[in-house]
């Protein structure tokens, strides 16, 4: 069964560097996302990704984020001068068509932890 | 605003049945997703709803009333595999954001 991949599923850095963190969507998958979720909070959205440009983001999603699609098959999260507040679980998710009903495919997350 | 609410933590005995109820006021509205996460791990799909009623597949169901802003998930026959964070989600905006609940801890007990 097709799933989405996510690397690494654990990165551990130092307050102030810059990570990079890496999906592979479902392959026929046109619409990419990234969600984290802070241990013992809730699943927060963070950007949407549609046609190789940001077609959404949320208030958490600023300066200090960005998205890209270098290929054709990746889909990358950096996160540049990295908070201890950025501990946390992030998720990519991709799903094949949007409107209702059309389910999104989780990675099985990476686990950032800035220390 | 967006807000979803769901009960923080639920206990249930193995082989019973459980609902977990889901309230929720978001500006937009495609339809309703329910997920189990277990710790540490990733939501994994349970169920979606965009029209009024009951879906139900295997021992889960899925109830949902767009007038009153509600769903409910029952699981029915409950393992203690089940034991497990259930997150309602609504699938908002033209390119399909899910907002999350909180999420119900779910503790099955033998």
């Amino acid at each position: 069964e097709p799933e989405v991949t996510q690397t690494p599923s654990h990165q551990v850095t130092q307050m102030g560097q810059e990570v990079i963190l890496r999906c592979v969507p479902i392959s026929n998958h046109l619409y990419f996302y990234w969600y984290r979720q802070i241990l013992g909070q809730k699943v927060e959205f963070l950007v949407s990704f549609y046609n190789n440009e940001i077609s959404e983001k949320s208030e958490i999603f600023d300066d200090q984020f960005s998205v890209e699609r270098p290929d054709g098959s990746n889909f990358t999260l950096k996160i540049r001068s990295t908070k201890l507040e950025d501990s946390a679980m992030y998720f990519c998710a991709s799903s094949e068509l949007t409107g209702g009903g059309t389910e999104a495919f989780f990675g099985q997350g990476t686990r950032l932890t800035v220390v | 605003g967006q807000n979803i609410d769901q009960p923080t933590e639920m206990t249930a005995t193995e082989g019973a049945i459980v609902q977990i109820n889901c309230t929720y006021q978001t500006s937009g509205f495609n339809g309703l997703f329910w997920y189990q996460q277990h710790a540490g791990e990733a939501p994994t799909f349970l169920s979606y709803n965009v029209l009024d009623g009951l879906e139900e597949k295997g021992r889960f169901s899925s109830f949902l009333s767009r007038s009153k802003g509600y769903s409910y998930l029952l699981l029915k026959e409950l393992q203690m595999k089940d034991s497990a964070s259930y997150l309602c989600a609504v699938l908002s905006g033209g390119y399909n954001k899910l907002i999350f609940g909180a999420g119900t801890r779910l503790a099955v007990h033998p």
